[in-house]
C-alpha cells in the first residue's frame, strides 16, 4: 500500500509551547488529508479536514486556532498544537487521500504522533 | 450513545483458536465497513473493506456486515502470534474518505 509518513513520532513539550506535526505522503499525491486525534481507550476522532491550497474544515467542538493546519502541497500537511497544555496530550494521526483513488480503501494512515505536554 | 460500539477487550486467545471481532452501529446510513489492524504505536492499516451486506473472505480474514441488525464482524481463522494487534472497525456513509466513525478498538493477544 501507499506509504504516509509521520513526524514526529513522539514529543515530549512543556506546557505553553507549541508543536509542529508533519505529515507526508511519499509515493502519491494528496489533496485532501485528515488529521484524528485518539486519547487512550478512545476511538480515532477526526479533527480536522485538510485541503491543499485552501483552509482547513474542522469538527465541532475543536479549536481552529489552537490546532493550526497548513497544507501547502499535494504532499505535505502540517498540524501545529499552539499554547499546549497538559489536555493536549494524545495520540495524532494524519491520514492522506489519494488524489486519482478517492475511495475509502485508498485512505492511507501515518503511524502517529504522541504528544506528551508537561 | 456513540456512532459505533466496539468491546475494547482486552481478547487473549490461544495460538491456531478462531477470533471474532464485533461492532455495533446506530446510523443507518452507514454503507462501507472497513476493519483495520493497528499495532502499538502505530497508525492503522486496512485489513477488510465491504460494501453493504454480506461476507467477504480473504485469507485467513472474513468479514461480515449485517444492516439489518446493525452488526458487524471480523473472523481471523488459524490466529497467528503476528495477529496480535488492536483491531478497529470503521465505517462510513459515502465513499469518499471522509467522515469515517471508528470503534474504540479490540486489543488482540495470539498465545504462542
Amino acid at each position: 500500500g501507499a506509504v504516509v509518513s509521520q513526524h514526529p513520532s513522539w514529543v515530549i513539550c512543556k506546557s505553553g509551547t507549541s508543536v509542529k506535526i508533519e505529515c507526508r505522503s511519499l509515493d502519491f499525491q494528496a489533496t485532501t488529508m485528515f488529521w484524528y486525534r485518539q486519547f487512550p481507550k478512545q476511538s480515532l476522532m477526526l479533527m480536522a479536514t485538510s485541503n491543499e491550497g485552501s483552509k482547513a474544515t474542522y469538527e465541532q467542538g475543536v479549536e481552529k486556532d489552537k490546532f493550526l493546519i497548513n497544507h501547502a502541497s499535494l504532499t505535505l500537511s502540517t498540524l501545529t498544537v499552539t499554547s499546549a497544555h497538559p489536555e493536549d496530550s494524545s495520540f495524532y494521526i494524519c491520514s492522506a487521500r489519494d488524489l486519482k483513488l478517492t475511495t475509502n480503501e485508498k485512505l492511507f494512515f501515518g503511524s502517529g504522533t504522541q504528544l506528551s505536554v508537561l | 450513545q456513540k456512532e459505533v460500539e466496539q468491546d475494547p477487550g482486552p481478547l487473549s486467545v490461544p495460538e491456531g483458536a478462531i477470533v471474532s471481532l464485533n461492532c455495533t452501529y446506530s446510523n443507518s446510513a452507514f454503507q462501507y465497513f472497513m476493519w483495520y489492524r493497528q499495532y502499538s504505536r502505530k497508525g492503522p492499516e486496512l485489513l477488510m473493506y465491504t460494501y453493504s451486506s454480506g461476507n467477504k473472505e480473504d485469507g485467513r480474514f472474513t468479514a461480515q456486515v449485517d444492516k439489518s441488525s446493525k452488526y458487524i464482524s471480523l473472523f481471523i481463522r488459524d490466529s497467528q502470534p503476528s495477529d496480535s494487534a488492536t483491531y478497529l472497525c470503521a465505517m462510513s456513509a459515502s465513499n469518499t474518505g471522509n467522515q469515517f466513525y471508528f470503534g474504540t478498538g479490540t486489543s488482540l493477544t495470539v498465545i504462542p
